[in-house]
């Protein structure tokens, strides 16, 4: 079956740029993650889609970045007006079921470099 | 406010020999804990969970064991495999928390052949 996948696998742009990052979770899996890895550190939460419910986006670090879920499946982080601190590897990663304790699986990330 | 502190960047173990990592966590609404391993260039990966109304989970070579007392929690990799060359993050979630997980800022473990 089909894991999470996501697109591009890589992204580089110049600072000011706006840069969308996709996400394809696994099919039927209810919770959707996204997560920032920079260089040498450990992974930072940004934002948690749990279901129909609203989303808990206490993790992004500015309003340049928004996510979206459309129907369920497919999300979107957009980051806007890049700046060379949001260079990491954008990682998501799903879940089964938003309402009980499950392990994640992840995609590959997307390394974006901003110039 | 690390939530999950993994105190040890890196931690290195001769080929089969025990590898003890270490994970501290803060918030003792944590109710769920889970190890992820992780090689570079690829999303981690699930290896073991423990829910917190256990002390010890065993999978093959990898146990987890939780001290709820102390908000500690340890994997152990016996014996060692240079296989087992990777990032470890240790991760917890609440169930009153709506399951959000947080992560802890992981651990490389080297395994000499």
């Amino acid at each position: 079956g089909a894991g999470v996948s996501q697109s591009p696998s890589n992204k580089v742009t110049e600072k000011g740029k706006d840069v969308e990052l996709r996400c394809d979770p696994i099919s039927g899996h209810t919770a959707l993650y996204w997560y920032r890895q920079s260089l040498g550190q450990g992974l930072e939460f940004l934002i948690y889609f749990q279901g129909n419910s609203a989303p808990d986006k206490s993790g992004l670090p500015s309003d340049r970045f928004s996510a979206e879920r459309t129907g369920g499946s497919v999300s979107t982080l957009t980051i806007q007006r890049t700046q060379q601190e949001d260079s990491a590897v954008y990682l998501c990663a799903s879940s089964l079921d938003w309402r009980k304790n499950n392990e994640q699986f992840f995609g590959p990330g997307t390394r974006l470099t901003v110039l | 406010d690390q939530q999950v502190k993994q105190n040890s960047p890196s931690l290195s173990v001769q080929e089969g020999r025990i590898s003890i990592l270490n994970c501290d966590y803060t918030n003792s609404m944590f109710d769920y804990f889970l190890w992820y391993k992780k090689y570079p260039a690829e999303g981690p990966t699930f290896l073991i969970s423990i829910s917190s109304i256990k002390d010890k989970n065993e999978d093959g070579r990898f146990t987890v064991f939780l001290n709820k007392s102390a908000k500690h929690l340890s994997l152990h990799i016996v014996p060692s495999q240079p296989g087992d060359s990777a990032v470890y993050f240790c991760a917890a979630s609440a169930s009153t928390g709506g399951f959000k997980t947080i992560f802890g800022a992981g651990t490389r473990l080297f395994v000499k052949a």
